[in-house]
């Protein structure tokens, strides 16, 4: 299995300004994922981080609006950038780990934009 | 384009009920089927993972079933307790994970 943190838990932004979520994993994956879920549906992927790679984005989705940072085995960051109320959502981090790759998720982190 | 269907979108039972829960999905091509819950406010908890080569899994009062020629997945709940009641999701793997919309339970005491 994998254990999965995320910080900030929640958090509310001006619109215009920018968050960075960060996602900690207690072992060493070699892809990272990031998903949305908006308010009342279900997960959305973001993009796929790979150590040492750009990230590969979702159709509807882009580096300059959600920039993504994934410096090690262990650690990923995703940006928030220029926010707007559209954005609020819940973010998630996700990996597979284990016995046929089980999917694992982070707590998620809550994002209020006003 | 996977495409995840979820039917019911929402059940409510009285408690010690079966619960049947399906998902419904595109393209067979599967790598894997994964069942999760949600509870309100919370992340995503892993239920059952199940082989696009297993018929089936079980867990407990959980077992979930899996038809990849037809795309069609089910989640069975023996003896519905009131902590059962939460939002139960598929999502079908390929190259990557898919969501079904989900199915909201309400076991009644």
């Amino acid at each position: 299995s994998a254990v999965i943190s995320q910080k900030p838990s929640r958090d509310i932004c001006q619109r215009g300004t920018s968050l960075t979520i960060q996602c900690q994993v207690d072992s060493q994956v070699t892809m990272m994922f990031w998903y949305r879920q908006q308010p009342g549906q279900s997960l959305t992927l973001i993009a796929t981080a790979n150590q040492g790679s750009e990230a590969t984005y979702e159709s509807g989705f882009v580096i300059d609006k959600f920039p993504i940072s994934r410096p090690n085995l262990t650690f990923s960051t995703l940006t928030v950038s220029n926010m707007s109320p559209e954005d609020s959502s819940i973010y998630l981090c996700s990996v597979f780990s284990g016995v046929g790759e089980t999917q694992y998720f982070g707590p998620g982190t809550r994002l209020l934009v006003l | 384009k996977q495409e995840v269907t979820q039917i019911p979108a929402a059940l409510s039972v009285p408690e010690g009920e079966n619960l049947v829960l399906n998902c419904s999905f595109t393209d067979s091509a599967i790598y894997n089927l994964q069942w999760f819950r949600q509870d309100p406010g919370k992340g995503l908890t892993s239920l059952l993972l199940i082989q696009s080569s297993q018929r089936e899994q079980t867990s407990g009062r959980l077992n979930a079933s899996l038809d990849k020629s037809s795309g069609r997945s089910t989640l069975y709940i023996a003896a519905s307790q009131p902590g059962d009641s939460a939002t139960y999701l598929c999502a079908v793997r390929d190259y990557k994970l898919s969501f079904g919309a989900g199915t909201t339970v309400t076991v009644r005491a």
